[in-house]
C-alpha cells in the first residue's frame, strides 16, 4: 500500500542552525501539506502546496520557513534559523484530490538545543 | 473561523466494549469535511474515517462509525468491540470549506485506554 515517507525520523540541531525536513508524498497525489505537533499538544497546520506553489500558510509559517518540491517526488520544509520553540514533530501529508482524506507520514521529530 | 472541540482529555474502556469519543465543531461554511485520526504512542497519524457535510448516511469503516448530528454540530466517533491495540490518542479534525487545499483544523485529542 502506498504511503508517505519522511526523513529523518529524528533530527537534533543547535539553535540558529538550518534544517531541511524531507518528505516523499504518495506518487499520484497532487496536494501536499506540512503540519507540526508540539509535544503533548494538538496538530497545527503550517502550509499547503499545490501546482508548485504555496496555496495557504498559517501565521506560524513565517519568513524562517520555506517549502520546495525540488524534483517532482520530494517535498521539503526548510527552517532557516531554528529556535527552541521549533522543537516539535513535523508531519508531511498528501491527498489525491481536494475531497479525500489527507494521508500523513510518520513524522520527523525535531529537537532544537 | 473553524473550531474543533474535544472535551474528553482521557477515556477508559473495557476490552470488547464499545466507546464513544466526542467531537463538536463550529463553522459557518455549509460545505465541510470531518475526519478522525488515530495517533498511537509511536507518533504516526492514521486516518480512520471521513464524513462530508452533505452525506446523508453516517460513515462507517469496519469497527469505526461516525455519529454525525448536523444540527448539534457533533461528529462523535464510535469504536465497537474495543481491542487493546485501540489504545491511542484520537483526534477529530475538520476542513471547511471542503474543497481546494483547505487545511485540516484539529481538536486537542482524547487519549483512549483499553483495559483488559
Amino acid at each position: 500500500e502506498p504511503e508517505v515517507t519522511q526523513t529523518p525520523s529524528h533530527q537534533v540541531t543547535q539553535m540558529g542552525q538550518e534544517v531541511i525536513l524531507r518528505c516523499v508524498p504518495i506518487s499520484n497525489h497532487l496536494y501536499f501539506y506540512w503540519y507540526r505537533q508540539i509535544l503533548g499538544q494538538k496538530v497545527e497546520f503550517l502550509v499547503s502546496f499545490y501546482n508548485n506553489e504555496i496555496s495557504e500558510k498559517s501565521e506560524i509559517f513565517d519568513d524562517q520557513f520555506s517549502v520546495e518540491r525540488p524534483d517532482g517526488s520530494n517535498f521539503t520544509l526548510k527552517i532557516r534559523s531554528t529556535k527552541l520553540e521549533d522543537s516539535a514533530m513535523y508531519f508531511c501529508a498528501s491527498s489525491d484530490w481536494a475531497y479525500n482524506e489527507q494521508f500523513f507520514g510518520p513524522g520527523t521529530r525535531l529537537t532544537v538545543l | 473561523a473553524q473550531k474543533i472541540t474535544q472535551t474528553q482529555p482521557g477515556m477508559f474502556v473495557q476490552e470488547k466494549e464499545a466507546v464513544t469519543l466526542d467531537c463538536t465543531y463550529d463553522t459557518s461554511d455549509p460545505s465541510y469535511g470531518l475526519f478522525w485520526y488515530k495517533q498511537p504512542s509511536s507518533g504516526e497519524m492514521i486516518f480512520l474515517i471521513y464524513q462530508g457535510s452533505y452525506d446523508q448516511q453516517n460513515a462507517t469503516e469496519g469497527r469505526y462509525s461516525l455519529n454525525f448530528q448536523k444540527a448539534r454540530k457533533s461528529a462523535n466517533l464510535v469504536i465497537s468491540a474495543s481491542q487493546l491495540g485501540d489504545s491511542a490518542m484520537y483526534f477529530c479534525a475538520m476542513r471547511a470549506p471542503n474543497s481546494g487545499n483547505t487545511p485540516l483544523v484539529f481538536g486537542k485529542g482524547t487519549r483512549l485506554s483499553v483495559i483488559a
